[in-house]
């Protein structure tokens, strides 16, 4: 079945400043890519998606990159602010008519310090 | 719509004792997935309903774990006995089965088994 790596485990930037996380997975057949924020208490809330016949995706401060061939794929967050501090998950599925079985990383704390 | 709805929130109960959690998915919503999460081992999917069938439990810990779905708004997962290593938090999640779309999550259900 699909592995998914998530590096780094804890991450803490400056505001302001850019925070990359990136994830590799491991089945060649898997075409959807979500990013889960998790804030304490609450339930994973997708945050940005890409799909495999696409390479890079923004969403005002918020981008995510594929690389298919190398089976790798990362979250840019800019201009980084104290809300954006979080567990972020990224996860890879193979996406069929008989719906998204994901498979999470293993999260990303990201703290934002003032 | 009030999105994926999850109940008890908290639950503690006494090893051995019989616990049971249920989940009301998005209306129209035909992908049903029950997820743990854990420190340890991250967020770990047990069982997805594809229009109310199930169709992969492989992710179910052991017999003593058990879900159902007897109609589009409602899901249980049983645990019977439960064990304290069962303690986690468990969240239900639902999404439309057509290819690379989102999975929303609930609020989870934090049990502690004692």
């Amino acid at each position: 079945g699909e592995n998914v790596e998530q590096h780094p485990s804890t991450l803490s930037v400056q505001e302001g400043d850019s925070a990359v996380i990136k994830c590799t997975y491991s089945d060649s057949a898997s075409n959807y890519f979500p990013w889960y924020k998790q804030e304490l208490g609450k339930g994973p809330q997708l945050i940005i998606d890409i799909r495999s016949n696409v390479g890079e995706k923004k969403d005002q401060r918020i981008a995510v990159t594929l690389n298919k061939t190398a089976k790798h794929f990362s979250l840019h967050i800019t201009e980084t602010q104290p809300e954006d501090s979080a567990v972020y998950f990224c996860a890879a599925s193979f996406s069929t008519g008989g719906g998204n079985k994901l498979t999470f990383g293993t999260g990303t704390q990201l703290k934002v310090e003032l | 719509d009030a999105g994926v709805i999850q109940s008890p929130r908290h639950e503690v109960t006494e090893m051995g004792q019989e616990v049971t959690l249920r989940c009301k998915p998005i209306s129209g919503h035909n992908s049903l997935f029950w997820y743990r999460q854990t420190m340890m081992r991250g967020l770990e999917l047990l069982i997805y309903f594809n229009n109310n069938v199930p169709i992969d439990d492989s992710g179910m810990p052991e017999d003593r774990f058990s879900a159902k779905m007897p109609n589009a708004s409602f899901s249980t997962l049983k645990i019977q006995p439960s064990e304290p290593r069962d303690s986690a938090v468990y969240f239900c999640a639902s999404s439309l089965s057509s290819g690379g779309t989102e999975a929303f999550f609930g609020q989870g259900t934090r049990l502690t088994v004692v």
